[in-house]
């Protein structure tokens, strides 16, 4: 199994609702990712979990809280959005993360109303 | 931070030709990695070089990493409708790889 699960693919949400991204891999990787991605842009690291713990955080605004609960899983909280972040949300996993190629999911493509 | 530039930013090609992208920055990187990204997907990763001077190949694709590692090219011989997309390079930053801005490639049958 060499596939990052991302769910869910769509997400819309108002400026005052929660919501959640999720992110799974079962390649025993040690590193998970998520990176934020606007149309005709690279990918833009957000967070790094380095065996579960958080090693980078690329100065994110709040509203946007990482957890990774075990090995696995790699959640993304999502809470009183702006809509100018609006964007496709992807996952990634390394094996042990710096200096590894990274697998990534094919992301949530979330629209902020 | 690490930053790195790409050159073109677009290209269209008619089905057959060879097309090379470049990805250069003003100081020394560790390292390279390349990332294919098709329209509505997303990236994938191709290769990483590492060493000065270095050449791979996969099929049509060759990679090069300068003798300066300043820069480096991914060129695609005989371009195919599935090569479409945008490649991006991508270098290390402290402990974390960073996307330059991409090319993205359009194929005409």
């Amino acid at each position: 199994d060499t596939e990052v699960t991302q769910t869910p693919k769509h997400l819309v949400m108002g400026m005052t609702n929660k919501k959640s991204l999720k992110c799974e891999q079962h390649m025993g990787h040690r590193a998970m990712y998520w990176y934020k991605q606007k149309a005709k842009k690279p990918p833009e690291l957000m967070f790094v979990y380095s065996y579960e713990k958080l090693s980078i955080n690329e100065s994110v605004p709040s509203r946007f809280s990482p957890e990774c609960p075990n090995s696995s899983l790699l959640n993304l909280h999502l809470h009183a959005l702006q809509p100018e972040d609006s964007a496709l949300y992807l996952c990634a996993s390394s094996r042990q993360g710096y200096n590894e190629k990274l697998f990534f999911g094919s992301g949530t493509q979330l629209s902020v109303l | 931070g690490q930053q790195v530039m790409q050159i073109p930013q677009y290209q269209h090609v008619q089905e057959g030709e060879d097309f090379t992208t470049y990805c250069n920055s003003s100081t020394t990187l560790s390292n390279i990695q390349w990332y294919k990204q098709r329209p509505g997907g997303h990236p994938v990763f191709l290769i990483q070089l590492v060493k000065s001077g270095e050449v791979k190949k996969q099929k049509r694709l060759t990679f090069q990493f300068g003798e300066a590692k300043k820069n480096s090219s991914l060129h695609i011989t005989a371009t195919q409708t599935t090569d479409v997309g945008t490649y991006f390079c991508a270098t290390l930053d402290g402990q974390n790889f960073v996307f330059g801005p991409g090319t993205r490639l359009s194929v005409l049958p």
